[in-house]
């Protein structure tokens, strides 16, 4: 079993559509939690962290499911320009941090 | 604007040749990776470093070494390449503590022929 699972998709949603994603994670002992995204053919970067009470962003919404080892996120009034893959990461516990990422989530918001 | 910079965008080597993938971050970030990124597998951890001439193999280190000589500076090497590490290379950096992500470079796209 993967240590982090995502549904790659894809996701294809009509301008203005909420559209969810989530991931699940192996690791119990897991420590920290994150959503990056990547657009194609570029470097992932940082969308946003998730923390244990849930955390929104304007249109982002971030949540955890610590007992069912899972987090989320959720993008309301979708942009075209929010077209890219969504990677969940997380962080495993160890001597030094180093982050484990999911596949991605690919998705595309059309006109 | 912080940086992670990767010394080449795409590069073409032969089988069996020895490969240099440079990394320089201008953040005096502690921790630096590196990770390869191929369809469906997502990105995969080769190796990674948390403090200057200190290293420690990631999920996928076989056929890879890395150095770090000075703080800025990340090498990854491959030793005799071959066509299985045709991939997308990319660098990272972070301060340690995990309430800090990662800053990646732009990625190094290699073909092995």
């Amino acid at each position: 079993r993967k240590e982090v699972e995502q549904d790659p998709g894809p996701f294809n949603v009509p301008e203005g559509a909420t559209v969810a994603f989530n991931c699940t994670y192996s690791n119990s002992a897991s420590q920290s939690f994150f959503w990056y995204r990547q657009d194609c053919r570029k470097e992932p970067k940082l969308l946003m962290s998730v923390y244990s009470s849930g955390n929104e962003d304007g249109r982002f919404t971030a949540q955890l499911n610590r007992a069912s080892q899972y987090i989320s996120l959720l993008i309301r009034d979708s942009k075209l320009s929010d077209s890219a893959t969504y990677l969940c990461v997380v962080i495993s516990s160890g001597s030094a941090r180093q982050l484990t990422f999911g596949s991605g989530t690919q998705l595309t918001v059309l006109p | 604007d912080v940086k992670v910079t990767q010394s080449s965008r795409y590069l073409v080597k032969r089988t069996g040749e020895k490969v240099f993938l440079e990394c320089v971050q201008d953040m005096d970030h502690e921790n630096m990776f590196w990770y390869r990124q191929d369809p469906g597998l997502g990105l995969r951890l080769i190796y990674f470093s948390y403090d200057v001439k200190m290293k420690e193999k990631g999920d996928i280190p076989e056929g890879y070494s890395v150095s770090r000589e000075k703080k800025e500076r990340f090498s990854l090497i491959l030793e005799s390449a071959s066509t299985n590490q045709t991939s997308m290379y990319l660098c990272a950096s972070s301060f340690p503590g995990p309430q800090y992500g990662y800053t990646f470079g732009s990625g190094t796209r290699l073909t092995v022929v």
